[in-house]
């Protein structure tokens, strides 16, 4: 089955600098891969998604890139916010039933 | 607009005890269902996903079950818990597009 790595599993960053989350898949035939936003005691949140056919998506801070050669895509935050501080999940879809997410990362922006 | 819902939002029980957790999806049919566990400071375990009234798929061996009694109910039962079985427990559904929604979560403690 697929394998999805994430790294950092913590990441500080400052007020106003950018964050990039890495992951990284096992399965070629993946062809979605949401990022989910889970806030302490909250459920996860979609926040941005990419299929196989799109290198990169953008919407307004926040970027995901894909590539498929290389079986990963990065979370890009730029400008970061205090309020972007939470726990983001990866996630990588090969048949669209079933969802195959990463460990998390521990996101904290100091202000 | 689609709804999904959860309860109970929180629930002790004791070792060896019966759990039955329900969740309900509102404004969409024939969704495919999803059970999720989150153990504290973790990320996301897949338990099960239905693609149908039924239809249940089991990703991890253990001592829990599901079942789709309806289109838009998903339960998820125990006849005694563990120990083990504590975490957050949290519904998912997509619609058939590949994004895929959390429901609010339960909290599991089990003493």
């Amino acid at each position: 089955g697929e394998n999805v790595e994430q790294h950092p599993s913590t990441l500080s960053v400052q007020e106003g600098d950018s964050a990039v989350i890495k992951c990284t898949y096992s399965d070629s035939a993946s062809n979605y891969f949401p990022w989910y936003k889970q806030e302490l005691g909250k459920r996860p949140q979609l926040i941005i998604d990419i299929r196989s056919n799109v290198g990169e998506k953008k919407d307004q801070r926040i970027a995901v890139t894909l590539n498929k050669t290389a079986k990963h895509f990065s979370l890009h935050i730029t400008e970061t916010q205090p309020e972007d501080s939470a726990v983001y999940f990866c996630a990588a879809s090969p048949t669209g039933n079933q969802f195959y997410f990463g460990t998390g990362t521990s996101l904290t922006v100091i202000p | 607009s689609q709804t999904i819902h959860q309860w109970p939002a929180t629930l002790v029980q004791p070792v060896g005890s019966p759990l039955s957790l329900e969740c309900t999806v509102e404004g969409t049919s024939n969704p495919n269902l999803y059970w999720y566990r989150q153990a504290a400071g973790r990320g996301l375990q897949l338990l099960f996903y239905s693609i149908g009234i039924g239809q249940i798929s089991s990703e991890v061996p253990q001592n829990l079950s599901a079942s789709r009694p309806q289109d838009r109910q998903f339960i998820l039962s125990s006849k005694k818990l563990l120990l083990s079985d504590s975490g957050f427990y949290l519904c998912a559904w997509t619609p058939g597009t590949d994004t895929q929604y959390f429901g609010p979560g339960t909290r599991l403690t089990v003493l």
